[in-house]
Parts: C-alpha cells; structure tokens; sequence
C-alpha cells in the first residue's frame, strides 16, 4: 500500500533552517510528481512546492521561493525541502502528497502524516 | 493566483439529512486537454486531508456514494445526499489547473 512518512520537523529560530524528508513506499516513486502542502495552526491548506521528474520541474509559491528548496532522490524513494530564512508565518504541519503520474494531472491521492515545524525563539 | 471562494464557511447539518457546499474559482478550471481540475478534500479532525473527488465529479476509491461533485468553468459544488456522523470536518475545493494550486478557504461540516 502506499505509505508517505515526513520526518524532520521541529522548533527553530527565525532566520534559521531545517530539512524535512518524505520516505515513499508502495508505488513507483520516480513515476510520480511529488509535492509539499502546508497547514498553518488552525488556518487552511496553501500548496508549498511541487517536482516532477527532472530538476527543472520544480514549482514553488511565491512566499517561499529563494527560501525554499525542494529535491528529491529517486534512488532513495526519497523527497526533501530545504527550508532555509524560515520566518513565523512558516509555522505549519507540512505534508507531503503524492502528485501526477505520467501522461495525467490528477494530484493529491495519498498523503502523509504530516510534520509539524515552528519558527519562534 | 487563481481564489477559490467556498461557501458557507460553516455548515451545521442534521444527521440524515443532505449538504451543500459551494465553490467558485476567480478564472476558468479548463486546462488546455479540456478536463477541469477541481477536487474536493475532506479534512476529519485530528487527520490528514484525503481526495474525495477529481475532475470535478470523479469519487475517489472507497469514498462513498453519498458524495458526489458537479459543476464547471467556474462554479462547483459539492453534495452529501444524507449526512452521517463519520462526515464531520473541514472539506476544501483545490484547483490544479494553473499554478500555484490553490485551495479554499474550507468549510467546516458538523452535526447539528
């Protein structure tokens, strides 16, 4: 079955960093576009970032980009996002979800858990 | 960014009876392979979102009949023919049509 797990939140400082991972199991991993989805305490869901098959696929929102970096490691069945700037309002359970298979764009079938990461010092 | 706009934003509903909730997207969901890519998320409290509906009326696997979606161009709905207590939470329209895909705002489901 497919599993996504996020492992890699925590509390941090404004300014500083963190790198969460998605561990993918279950499916063909390097088939699929990936994406990190994130939900402020309370608040709604916001589309993070999204990568499909090559680095130059890679899609972010505007009140991350240049701060944010999303990657992935096929051979690892692995996604990361390397947050770097982080300020308050990045405070969220970030997710990851599962994005398009080839020749489709249907997006979000399977989530994961979720992790929460907290920018206050 | 395209807005989704969901109304209500709060829904109480008797249990066995039918829900409705609305969604309107700021520009047109038709991509250029002429589908439309709205879906519906159900968040139940304490848990992940989970797809309900893609391409504006497709259920997903295991979701129940009782769901169903309709609508295009710009105006969407989402339908629960009869309410069950299992339905309780917060569900959300998402576009991915036109990046960024944006969600709304969602509208929380409980039971009067």
């Amino acid at each position: 079955q497919v599993q996504l797990v996020e492992s890699g939140g925590g509390l941090v400082k404004p300014g500083g960093s963190l790198r969460l991972s998605c561990a993918a199991s279950g499916f063909t991993f390097s088939d699929y576009c990936m994406s990190w989805i994130r939900q402020a305490p309370g608040k709604g869901l916001e589309w993070v970032s999204y990568i499909c098959y090559t680095a130059s696929s890679v899609y972010s929102t505007d009140s991350v980009k240049g701060r944010f970096t999303l990657s992935r490691d096929n051979a690892k069945n692995s996604l990361y996002l390397q947050m770097n700037g982080l300020r308050a309002d990045d405070t969220a359970v970030y997710y990851c979800a599962r994005g398009a298979p080839p020749y489709s764009s249907l997006v979000g079938d399977y989530w994961g858990q979720g992790t929460l990461v907290t920018v206050s010092s | 960014d395209v807005v989704m706009t969901q109304s209500p934003l709060s829904l109480p509903v008797t249990l066995g009876q039918p829900a409705s909730i609305s969604c309107r997207s700021s520009q047109s969901l038709v991509y250029s392979d002429g589908n439309t890519y709205l879906n519906w998320f159900q968040q139940r409290p304490g848990q992940s979102p989970r797809r309900l509906i893609y391409k504006v009326s497709d259920r997903d696997s295991g979701v129940p009949d009782r769901f169903s979606g309709s609508g295009s161009g710009t105006d969407f709905t989402l339908k629960i023919s009869r309410v069950e207590a299992e339905d309780v939470g917060v569900y959300y329209c998402m576009q991915n049509t036109h990046w960024p895909y944006t969600f709304g705002q969602g509208t929380k489901l409980e039971i009067k």
